[in-house]
């Protein structure tokens, strides 16, 4: 099975950077995405990580340490659009997605 | 390419009814996956399709949850004698599996009231 973990609410000041923080368990694995859901809306893909290390994306920064079951999400220049859940996802055998709760991140002037 | 569609968007049912939803998916993907979304949590993984074969169905589901993709495009979601508990947004996302990222296109959803 998967297990992923991450924390529920974060607050942030505009212009500030933000980590959140993802950790999981799974019995295969196939890549660990990073999506964005507003309120009231589906989800949107921001990053997906398969190998070690740091993919960046403009403002978006995702990390994956796959021996230690650890991924983090790296936002940069807050801005008030980016509040917003944002949800750990991996992808396990059979390419079966799971997702975490989501964290509930609110940036505040 | 329109992106992933799901109807209806909205249905508001009383207790003990059925219901059905579908979903139309980006049209070369080939896996279709179903999750349920409640406030506050992240999507709970209901079932998904590799083609028109079912690869995995939650062990979370009751009985009175179905699923098919009779060709291999389009899917439905089926609830049996609805309860309040399964009030929720229903959620259905399409990938294609040879692709680098696999990414998960979602489409709006579709939202269950159950009186």
């Amino acid at each position: 099975g998967q297990n992923i973990d991450q924390p529920t609410e974060m607050t942030a000041t505009e212009g500030a950077i933000v980590q959140i923080n993802c950790t999981y368990q799974t019995s295969g694995f196939n890549g660990l995405f990073w999506y964005q859901q507003h309120a009231g809306e589906a989800p949107t893909f921001l990053s997906y990580n398969v190998l070690d290390g740091l993919e960046e994306k403009g403002r978006f920064s995702s990390f994956l340490s796959r021996s230690k079951g650890y991924s983090y999400l790296l936002l940069k220049e807050l801005q008030m659009k980016d509040s917003a859940s944002y949800l750990c996802a991996v992808s396990g055998g059979y390419q079966k997605v799971t997702f975490g709760i989501g964290t509930k991140l609110q940036v505040i002037p | 390419d329109t992106g992933v569609s799901q109807d209806p968007r909205h249905k508001i049912t009383k207790r003990g009814q059925n219901v059905t939803f579908r979903c139309d998916p980006i049209s070369e993907h080939n896996r279709l996956y179903w999750y349920r979304q409640t406030l506050g949590q992240g999507p709970e993984f209901l079932t998904y399709f590799q083609n028109e074969a079912q690869l995995e169905k939650s062990r979370l589901l009751s009985d009175r949850f179905s699923a098919e993709r009779p060709k291999g495009s389009f899917s439905t979601l089926e609830i049996q004698r609805t309860e309040q508990g399964d009030s929720a947004m229903y959620l259905c996302a399409s990938s294609l599996v040879v692709q680098p990222t696999g990414e998960l296109f979602f489409g709006e959803g579709s939202r269950l009231t159950v009186l």
